[in-house]
């Protein structure tokens, strides 16, 4: 089944414990990108990558770190986690990166809780 | 930035009743998306409209894109309870060349009672 795999789904911890938030796809797909979710503000793009070792800060990238390895797995780290990075975080990928002329599938989400 | 702002940002209606949402945005487009997402849950794509069509069908839904006013609308008919969830429009930004980022706005919040 073709799917966008988060993981941890939910995850409580303490400001400044640096924690992973892994994500993967089984499409082989090019175009990877976190998104978080905030009420009232919609989806911002924190990073995207249009294939492996290609990343680039989206519209909110500040205290969060990207890489990209290998073509399925794009995982979203923050060394030192603070409380306005509570959110629930979304990564979705795409065929193809540039001339988006197909869907972007998401994943179920992680919804992260700094104290 | 945000790009498509929706409009309502909420909509209650009853079953069987028709739900238009509208979306705006800024800049040039390639296309423009509508996604769903069910409360809490990752969001999925419903239908991509290129910027050269004006109207576009999809089982129940309907989009029409007007890129003269910068602006697009969804329109569920015959609604059931099963489509309350939120609904988001995304355009890629572009700027004639290589578009990278795909731009969701705020979403519409639809409710439908049984």
């Amino acid at each position: 089944e073709a799917q966008v795999t988060q993981n941890p789904r939910y995850l409580i911890t303490v400001t400044g414990k640096k924690l992973t938030v892994t994500c993967s796809q089984n499409m082989n797909h090019e175009y990877m990108s976190w998104y978080r979710q905030d009420p009232g503000l919609g989806l911002r793009q924190i990073y995207y990558s249009m294939n492996v070792e290609v990343t680039d800060k989206g519209d909110v990238p500040e205290g969060y770190k990207v890489s990209r390895k290998e073509k399925r797995n794009f995982p979203l780290i923050l060394e030192s986690p603070s409380p306005n990075q509570t959110s629930l975080y979304f990564c979705a990928s795409s065929l193809r990166g540039q001339f988006f002329t197909g869907e972007l599938f998401f994943g179920e989400g992680s919804r992260l809780t700094v104290l | 930035s945000q790009q498509g702002e929706e409009d309502p940002q909420a909509l209650s209606i009853q079953e069987g009743e028709n739900a238009t949402m509208n979306c705006s945005y800024k800049t040039s487009i390639n296309n423009l998306q509508w996604y769903r997402q069910n409360s809490g849950r990752g969001l999925v794509h419903l239908i991509l409209i290129r910027s050269n069509e004006r109207e576009k069908h999809s089982g129940r839904l309907r989009v029409t894109l007007d890129t003269s006013k910068k602006s697009s609308s969804l329109l569920i008919t015959a609604s059931r309870a099963a489509d309350t969830a939120s609904y988001f429009c995304a355009t890629d930004d572009w700027d004639g060349g290589a578009t990278n980022k795909l731009i969701f706005g705020t979403g519409t919040l639809l409710a439908v009672q049984p």
